[in-house]
């Protein structure tokens, strides 16, 4: 079974451009989520989708990022424009449930994302 | 507010030597518990989890962790460690549906 990718892996970009990270989730997995790590700080909930609705987009930051989920299946992650501030790794989780022993979230890789 | 706290940033550790790495959390709902480890170059992989039953929780490679309620603790432990297990270790508590994550711990481990 094929776990839950992200691409890319590393992305360089200057302040006041715009980046688009990409996730793909465990296939079946209705939930999925967007976690962000800052260096030297823990990682952070952004937000939670439900096949493509948002559950909870609590953490999200500001309105500078914005994530989709169109058609249930993969999601992506704006930031436009990006600022100094948002470097770090961003994380993608997947999720069959939500409660129970089958809510067990499985992590990608992340992406690092640097801006200058 | 629900945090999770690890009280130790990093742990060196000779092989065979036993580990405890410790976690407190402040949450007031329901407890589910998780311990993810993050070896060099890979991604965050789910170790141990505990959600209800039995609070002494085994996991994979040989650890296995305690819910202690009263203490409001999830420690980590293996009695005797690799090399191999040098890696950075999450604890986190299940808050709604997100994962409110400590800082982390590093483990170095020599051979």
């Amino acid at each position: 079974e094929a776990g839950v990718t992200q691409f890319p892996s590393h992305s360089v970009i200057e302040k006041g451009q715009t980046v688009t990270l990409r996730c793909d989730p465990i296939s079946g997995h209705d939930n999925l989520y967007w976690y962000r790590r800052v260096m030297g700080k823990e990682i952070k909930f952004l937000l939670h989708f439900v096949k493509e609705s948002k559950q909870d987009e609590s953490g999200m930051p500001n309105n500078r990022f914005l994530a989709e989920r169109t058609g249930g299946t993969y999601s992506t992650l704006k930031v436009q424009p990006a600022e100094l501030e948002d470097s770090g790794v961003y994380f993608c989780a997947s999720s069959q449930e939500t409660r129970g022993q089958s809510d067990t979230q499985y992590f990608g890789p992340g992406t690092r994302l640097t801006v200058l | 507010a629900q945090s999770v706290s690890q009280h130790n940033h990093h742990v060196i550790l000779s092989e065979a030597a036993s580990l405890e790495l410790g976690c407190n959390y402040s949450y007031g709902g329901t407890v589910n518990l998780f311990w993810y480890v993050q070896y060099p170059g890979q991604h965050l992989q789910l170790l141990l989890k505990y959600f209800s039953g039995d609070p002494l929780v085994k996991g994979i490679k040989g650890f296995e962790a305690e819910f202690i309620k009263s203490k409001f603790s999830f420690n980590l432990r293996k009695p005797s460690v690799q090399w191999s297990d040098t890696a950075e270790y999450f604890c986190a508590v299940k808050a709604g549906t997100a994962l409110i994550f400590g800082k982390g711990t590093t483990l170095s481990v020599s051979s």
